[in-house]
């Protein structure tokens, strides 16, 4: 069955920097683009990022473009989302998702549990 | 890129049936049949439940249903049960240059 594990998470200071993993298992990960979504606590759901299957696109929520950096490695199952500069405001659970296909248009079908990210000084 | 426009809460009695909407514009939800809903209880992670704008995942209820007129998508909730009761959000993609945008989410309540 599909797994996404999360982690990486933890409390920065504000213009700190943190790297989020996200460990797939389950399914032929290089085939597959995976998204970034985060939710601040009591808030909605916000995506954040999308990487291709074979990372030769990436696309980004204008409020991270520029400071975080999606990223991905076939040969070990992994997503990554390196976050720099962090604000108050990027204080989040952060979870991974996977597409239905290798491309943007596909839906999220499976979501990991989430990792917390915290910006305070 | 401006979220999807949802309601902020829906309630119903056991047994009825709700629905919830979500406007986009010709760019996302209008344009495409890219339209997708997801279910989140409190402290858990979002699980999908339509997909294509009506189709359901192997597993979920045929309770569930969801359709699309113009720049409008509706996920209804046939037979409510205390179980349906969580936050849903409608996700669509986007021609824009971040390809994807949610919903801000709507609090279902069962009476």
């Amino acid at each position: 069955q599909v797994q996404l594990v999360e982690s990486g998470g933890g409390v920065v200071q504000p213009g700190g920097s943190l790297r989020l993993s996200c460990a797939a298992s389950g399914f032929t990960f290089s085939s597959y683009g995976m998204h970034w979504v985060r939710q601040a606590p009591g808030k909605g759901l916000e995506w954040v990022a999308f990487m291709r299957y074979d990372g030769s696109y990436k696309y980004y929520a204008d409020s991270v473009k520029g400071r975080f950096t999606i990223s991905r490695d076939n040969s070990k199952n992994t997503l990554y989302l390196q976050m720099n500069s962090l604000r108050a405001e990027d204080t989040a659970v952060y979870y991974c998702a996977k597409s239905s296909t290798g491309y943007s248009s596909g839906c999220l079908d499976y979501w990991g549990q989430g990792t917390l990210v915290t910006v305070s000084s | 890129q401006s979220a999807l426009t949802q309601p902020a809460s829906v309630s119903g009695s056991p047994g009825q049936s709700i629905t919830i909407s979500c406007t986009g514009t010709s760019s996302d939800v209008g344009g495409y049949n890219y339209v997708s809903w997801h279910q989140q209880h409190p402290g858990k992670a979002p699980k999908l439940m339509i997909y294509e704008v009506s189709n359901r995942p192997s597993g979920v209820s045929n309770r569930f249903s969801g359709s699309k007129s113009g720049n409008t998508a509706s996920l209804t909730i046939s037979g409510l049960q205390a179980e349906d009761e969580a936050d849903y959000y409608c996700s669509s993609y986007t021609s824009s240059s971040t390809r994807v945008v949610f919903g801000g989410g709507t609090k279902v309540t069962v009476l």
